[in-house]
């Protein structure tokens, strides 16, 4: 039982090229969620979704994209990055009860 | 809307000394609500969780919190700090069983000898 595995967990990019960021947990979770940190913000919610083929928005949506198409895994793909979505970024996955767990985190910059 | 407001982007305090971290939610419905710890360049770690149940909540590492829906507040203490408490917290809100979580803005603590 690995929990909620992200990968990788740095990354540099340059403006404009796209990447994903892996999110996958081996708990059966039906919801998982994407948070982005950033100094003085807290933690704030990209996308989540509450099983597969079911996604939503949340607080930050913009330049963002998920899928849900197992329910193992929930990948964040940024299209064309930029600056502005240099962050950590964490994916959680929750039971029907109050647990969620955090993955470790993916550090990424965009020059 | 949902919302957790932390009081004080960062506390300081002596080792040995109360640790108080303050928090309210906004909410018309009751909350489920949690305190999370985050060490430097780490994940978040669960402290405790306040889920309808006894209102005083005890957590790991001697941490305990108080659900006082009056206040609309639930803040986080231990008596004594030790230098390893130093940290960033996050207190957070949710409201069943499915409900995104919404996180405060967090505050640092700082623990001097």
């Amino acid at each position: 039982n690995a929990g909620v595995t992200q990968t990788p967990k740095f990354q540099v990019l340059k403006t404009g090229q796209s990447m994903t960021l892996q999110c996958a947990q081996d708990m059966n979770h039906e919801y998982m969620s994407w948070y982005r940190q950033d100094p003085g913000m807290g933690l704030r919610l990209i996308h989540y979704s509450v099983g597969a083929g079911i996604t939503d928005q949340g607080e930050v949506p913009n330049g963002y994209n998920v899928s849900r198409s197992t329910t193992e895994d929930f990948p964040l793909r940024l299209l064309s990055a930029a600056p502005s979505q240099t962050s950590v970024y964490f994916c959680a996955s929750r039971t029907g009860g109050y647990g969620y767990t955090f993955g470790s985190g993916t550090r990424l910059t965009v020059v | 809307a949902q919302s957790v407001t932390q009081l004080g982007s960062h506390v300081s305090v002596s080792e040995g000394a109360l640790v108080l971290l303050r928090c309210n939610y906004s909410s018309s419905v009751p909350p489920y609500l949690f305190w999370y710890v985050q060490y430097p360049n780490q994940g978040l770690q669960l402290l405790l969780k306040y889920t309808s149940a006894a209102t005083l909540v005890k957590g790991i590492n001697g941490f305990e919190a108080e659900f006082k829906k009056s206040e609309t507040s639930f803040h986080l203490t231990k008596p004594s700090a030790h230098m390893s408490d130093a940290a960033e917290y996050f207190c957070a809100v949710s409201f069943s069983g499915y409900s995104t979580l919404t996180f405060g803005k967090g505050t640092m603590l700082l623990v001097s000898p």
